[in-house]
């Protein structure tokens, strides 16, 4: 049984640069989310997807978007990167209804330059 | 006010000690509380969930309780040197939809 899945591990882009991170939920999980893990911090809510659509969004920017997939997959695209956006990004899945039993990825981690 | 609140240590217990780990949160509306584990460089693990007063035991490990003084616990009896993490203390408000909020985490060291 497959966990959650993410992609790439590690990525460096310069200020201005947009990035796409990916996210393959554990199988049997329909909701995503992602969260921001700056450096000494806990994990920070950026938003959720359930049914292909952004249901709960945390206190991040417009640059902060993201996408799900009919196969539940999920994207994280971060547009017009600063040097504060450097952090661990987590995707978690879980099943909608079950509670909030979050099951995380081992996420990608962005240097921005 | 943050909304969660963890003493960030390090707390150092030698081996075989009770390690216990305190949390304290500002919103009363709050439903559930979770503990998750960080190992250095990966990903959190929930270890424990808990939704109603009290204690709640799992192994080596009991969460606590007390919606009252808004605190919640964990403790980890019989400490292991593979215990040695992040404690990440977090919870689902009654107003972050599904949302979990998290502390900082409390790093705990295990010394054999």
């Amino acid at each position: 049984d497959a966990g959650v899945t993410q992609s790439p591990t590690h990525l460096i882009k310069t200020r201005g640069q947009q990035v796409t991170l990916r996210c393959s939920p554990k199988s049997g999980h329909d909701t995503v989310s992602w969260y921001q893990q700056a450096l000494g911090q806990g994990p920070q809510f950026i938003f959720q997807y359930y049914e292909e659509e952004e249901r709960q969004r945390g206190n991040f920017p417009d640059r902060f978007s993201g996408h799900q997939f009919p196969n539940y997959s999920s994207e994280l695209n971060v547009n017009a990167l600063l040097l504060g956006d450097s952090a661990l990004y987590l995707c978690a899945s879980s099943l909608r209804g079950t509670g909030e039993k979050l099951f995380f990825g081992s996420g990608t981690q962005l240097s921005v330059l | 006010q943050k909304e969660v609140e963890q003493n960030s240590g390090p707390l150092s217990v030698p081996e075989g000690a009770i390690a216990s780990l305190n949390c304290t949160y500002s919103d009363r509306g709050s439903q559930s509380f979770f503990w998750y584990r960080q190992y250095s460089g990966k990903s959190p693990e929930l270890i424990m969930s808990i939704y109603s007063n009290g204690d709640k035991e799992d192994g080596r490990f009991t969460a606590q309780l007390n919606k009252a003084s808004q605190y919640v616990s964990l403790l980890i009896r019989d400490s292991q040197p593979s215990d040695s993490a992040t404690y990440l203390c977090a919870l689902r408000a009654n107003q972050a939809g599904t949302a979990l909020i998290f502390g900082k985490g409390t790093t705990l060291s295990v010394s054999s």
